[in-house]
């Protein structure tokens, strides 16, 4: 069956440290793989994806995410957290065949601490 | 994303009750999905749409239905509500001509069912 990870609730880091949060999936063939944040009352925004190519992938807010296909990992970072990172994170996947569907992980808080 | 909204954005109801939540969206996109959000179990989705005339149940439909009525409309009725349906429940939209297929999501409704 087709599943995403996130294998840490939540995860606290201090301004100015580099943030990882982690991800890990189970779908057959190479999947495409995103990241959302989701802000307080607000909705999912879109922050990056892998496509293919290159393994580090560059999005928005100054976000990067690293994809690993022998640990089927795409773990998103950040080299400097700002407080203003504090939300909830998803990771998502779909298959290349034309499903559309996607298969979300179950969240991380982060949580950036002055 | 506020080419995709969301009415009403914040719903009390009662047990038993019909509701139906609606979503709108701009960008001219084919596809439209509802999912909704529980604390710990990240986004399941409940139906998607593929076009028009195309309507297929997703991971959790029972006690919800849904309703294309134009491109760019997509309402979730919940037939008969129970508490267990209170939610956070989002609309997305994605465009079938890219092969990726990144979703955007609406601002949500929160939905309480007493």
């Amino acid at each position: 069956a087709q599943s995403v990870a996130q294998p840490e609730d939540q995860v606290n880091v201090a301004e100015g440290n580099p943030l990882t949060v982690k991800c890990t999936y189970s779908v057959s063939g190479n999947p495409y793989l995103f990241w959302y944040v989701q802000y307080p009352n607000r909705g999912l925004q879109f922050l990056l994806k892998y496509i293919t190519g290159d393994n580090l992938v560059k999005g928005s807010y100054g976000f990067e995410a690293e994809f690993n296909k022998s640990q089927t990992s795409f773990h998103l970072k950040k080299p400097s957290a700002l407080v203003s990172d504090s939300a909830l994170y998803f990771c998502a996947v779909r298959e290349r065949r034309n499903t559309g569907k996607l298969i979300f992980g179950q969240g991380t808080t982060l949580q950036v601490k002055p | 994303d506020a080419d995709v909204t969301q009415t009403p954005r914040n719903r009390i109801t009662k047990t038993g009750k019909r509701i139906m939540l609606e979503c709108s969206q701009t960008k001219g996109h084919d596809r439209m999905y509802w999912y909704r959000q529980d604390p710990g179990l990240g986004l399941r989705l409940i139906y998607y749409s593929f076009d028009v005339k195309d309507i297929n149940k997703g991971e959790i439909s029972d006690g919800y239905s849904v309703s294309r009525q134009a491109q760019a409309k997509f309402s979730l009725s919940l037939e008969s509500a129970i508490p267990n349906q209170t939610a956070l429940y989002f609309c997305a939209t994605s465009d079938n001509r890219q092969p990726q297929e990144t979703q955007y999501f609406g601002p949500g409704t929160r939905l309480l069912v007493l």
